[in-house]
């Protein structure tokens, strides 16, 4: 089975210092990870995704994340925090090898304060 | 991009009765569509799995009589809530794969459903 966990259900942050929210996953096989955005009373958004090849990806609005295959996290990065980047974020993986489910991480609200 | 529009955003509904909420890819072709729930503390459960011209695979714990998927099109799928009851009401997201292969998905605005 598939899981991923977001052990932090907010994040504050200043605007101007960095963001991170972080992410871990559990997989049997190879893992495709990626970081979706929700604004209030909106779908997700695409932000960016690892399939393969550098563990550094960058993404939409200036995220990044990076993929840590021995720590099995894929925490997402944002080196200056802007007040609009205040959101629902959720990591998600897919087992490369199970088929189409896409599971989702519980969600980490970020706050950014002027 | 690729649009997935989601409709009707918003739905009030009496207890009992039955609502249905549309999943479109506008721009290209899905055959598969995925349809979740939010549930007020955040998290998203996927309900099913809906491939264009076969049933829905639905999750564990899902039951199928009472959210109907139908997937009649490469372009349309459609989730009704039958006999809604209070706790049917949830922020309902739907999303959809292009049919090339492609890893990201394209999710809906998503309906905000209300069971009175």
């Amino acid at each position: 089975a598939q899981s991923v966990a977001q052990p932090e259900d907010q994040v504050n942050v200043a605007e101007g210092n960095p963001l991170t929210v972080k992410c871990t996953y559990s997989v049997s096989g190879n893992p495709y990870l990626f970081w979706y955005v929700q604004y209030p009373n909106r779908g997700l958004q695409f932000l960016l995704k690892y399939i393969t090849g550098d563990n550094l990806v960058k993404g939409s609005y200036g995220f990044e994340a990076e993929f840590n295959k021995s720590q099995t996290s894929f925490h997402l990065k944002k080196p200056s925090a802007l007040v609009s980047d205040s959101a629902l974020y959720f990591c998600a993986v897919r087992d490369a090898a199970a088929g189409n489910k896409l599971t989702f991480g519980g969600g980490t609200r970020v706050l950014v304060k002027p | 991009g690729a649009v997935v529009s989601q409709h009707p955003s918003r739905v009030i509904c009496k207890s009992g009765t039955s609502v249905k909420i549309e999943c479109r890819s506008l721009d290209f072709q899905a055959t598969t569509m995925f349809w979740y729930r939010q549930f007020p503390k955040k998290s998203l459960m996927l309900m099913a799995t809906s491939n264009e011209g076969s049933k829905a695979t639905y999750e564990q714990g899902v039951e199928k009589d009472k959210f109907l998927i139908n997937h009649a099109s490469l372009t349309l799928s459609t989730l009704t809530v039958t006999s809604a009851h209070p706790e049917d009401s949830s922020f309902y997201i739907c999303s959809a794969r292009r049919t090339a292969t492609n890893e990201k998905l394209f999710f809906g605005s998503g309906t905000q459903l209300s069971v009175l």
